[in-house]
């Protein structure tokens, strides 16, 4: 029930395209999703998060939309550039059950944006 | 804001030695820090979570004594790999929560590689 199931494992995108990302929880008690972006040998950078009161919040390029029903969310890069290639993942914490800032991830996204 | 440090950036030890990583919150103070471990091409995996003066909560398989854990101050955590082999060769990243609970800034991560 801890689980974050991301999809799909990589991903290939011609630059300006969109890039879709998706992730499913079981937990209705996670109440925090942020996303990361990766680069190799390189520590995990905060991209963009939402909590489960809104169903979609932009910033930029990037977009979560987030469907409480299904308790799943996603991940939205318009425009994709060469420089957007990098690993991302998916999280989800809550802050009850004494799992203040906990972070459950996803399996990882490897994306590819080709010029 | 909000910088994590983490030192070394690598470092290449001889098997059944042991190695000591630092963690730092350089502009901001750190109630909670947060370890990980990442494989090449995998997840993070939480090892532990300090909390500053106390005991580290060591997640389900983790060894404690074999990663030993120290969250002295508000700013610095270490993470001793006691007696490594060369299976403890990975990727060793470790985050931090300040004022906001949600949000986790991570480091830049620190290459261990045992020989």
């Amino acid at each position: 029930q801890q689980q974050v199931k991301q999809s799909p494992q990589s991903l290939i995108v011609q630059k300006g395209g969109i890039s879709i990302i998706n992730c499913a929880y079981e937990n209705t008690a996670f109440d925090y999703f942020p996303w990361y972006q990766q680069f190799p040998g390189k520590g995990p950078a905060l991209l963009i998060a939402i909590r489960p009161d809104v169903s979609e919040k932009k910033e930029g390029r990037f977009t979560i939309s987030f469907n409480k029903s299904a308790k799943q969310f996603s991940l939205h890069i318009m425009d994709s550039q060469p420089g957007d290639s990098a690993t991302y993942f998916c999280a989800a914490s809550t802050m009850i059950y004494n799992q203040g800032g906990k972070l459950i991830f996803g399996q990882g996204t490897e994306l590819s944006v080709k010029p | 804001g909000a910088v994590v440090s983490q030192h070394p950036s690598w470092v290449i030890c001889k098997s059944g030695t042991s190695v000591k990583i630092e963690c730092r919150s350089l502009d901001f103070q750190a109630t909670t820090m947060f370890w990980y471990r990442q494989f090449p091409k995998q997840s993070l995996m939480l090892m532990a979570t300090s909390n500053e003066g106390s005991k580290a909560t060591y997640e389900q398989g983790v060894e404690k004594d074999k990663f030993l854990i120290n969250h002295a101050s508000l700013t610095l955590s270490t993470l001793t790999v006691t007696s490594a082999h060369p299976e403890d060769s990975s990727f060793y990243i470790c985050s931090a929560i300040g004022a906001s609970p949600d949000t986790q800034y991570f480091g830049p991560g620190t290459r261990l590689t045992v020989l």
